[in-house]
């Protein structure tokens, strides 16, 4: 059964450094999400993507972060300047429609010490 | 915010039935229902999806009252490997570029043995 996959698994860095998160969606699929969830916390949307562009972003989503899906099979979330509070579980989700179920990787956990 | 509210918590022993209530009285006629389930920190896993008729599929079943305002998911035969938060999503029809998932704190279920 296809599946959304991540990577890495675990991240840590430091304060004010670039991060990089990767996933590879559903082959077929042509929408795009990234998630986020506080430890302890709901889990809450960042952005969406289709068609080469970001069809919506969250207040979490500012100016520090960036999608990417540089060739046509990874999607990418970055992070320019990492702050304490990045720290939390990043989670991608791919869906054949925006009406379609959504589908989510096994997630990222970013640590930010 | 979560249009929809859940109890925080129940239990079932193995090998029942688990009753999973939802509420969303504020349901307009072009949203759906959607579950969705949360192993420790996983990513959220589909479950089912439904409008107005009572849907079923390998995973479980999703039962909607016929005003729509309250929404119960069955899992028939409760496993250890069901613990974990469930939610109970209300998501517009047709969203489009607009079809983000908004999760609540969703329902603890906990399976005993």
């Amino acid at each position: 059964e296809p599946e959304v996959t991540q990577t890495p698994s675990h991240q840590v860095t430091q304060m004010g450094q670039e991060v990089i998160l990767r996933c590879v969606p559903i082959s077929n699929h042509l929408y795009f999400y990234w998630y986020r969830q506080i430890l302890g916390q709901k889990v809450e949307f960042l952005v969406s993507f289709y068609n080469n562009e970001i069809s919506e972003k969250s207040e979490i989503f500012d100016d520090q972060f960036s999608v990417e899906r540089p060739d046509g099979s990874n999607f990418t979330l970055k992070i320019r300047s990492t702050k304490l509070e990045d720290s939390a579980m990043y989670f991608c989700a791919s869906a054949l429609g925006g009406s379609y179920e959504q589908y989510f990787g096994p997630g990222t956990r970013l640590t930010v010490t | 915010d979560a249009k929809t509210t859940q109890p925080p918590s129940m239990d079932c022993a193995e090998g029942r039935a688990a009753n999973l209530p939802c509420n969303h009285s504020t349901i307009s006629g072009n949203e759906y229902v959607y579950w969705y389930r949360q192993i420790h920190s996983q990513g959220p896993q589909y479950i089912i999806h439904g409008l107005k008729n009572n849907e079923t599929n390998e995973m479980a079943s999703l039962i909607i009252t016929e005003d729509r305002k309250s929404s119960t998911l069955i899992l028939p035969h409760a496993t250890l490997r069901d613990t974990a938060v469930y939610y109970c999503i209300v998501r517009g029809l047709n969203t489009g570029a607009n079809s983000k998932l908004t999760f609540g704190k969703g329902i603890t279920l906990s399976v005993r043995p």
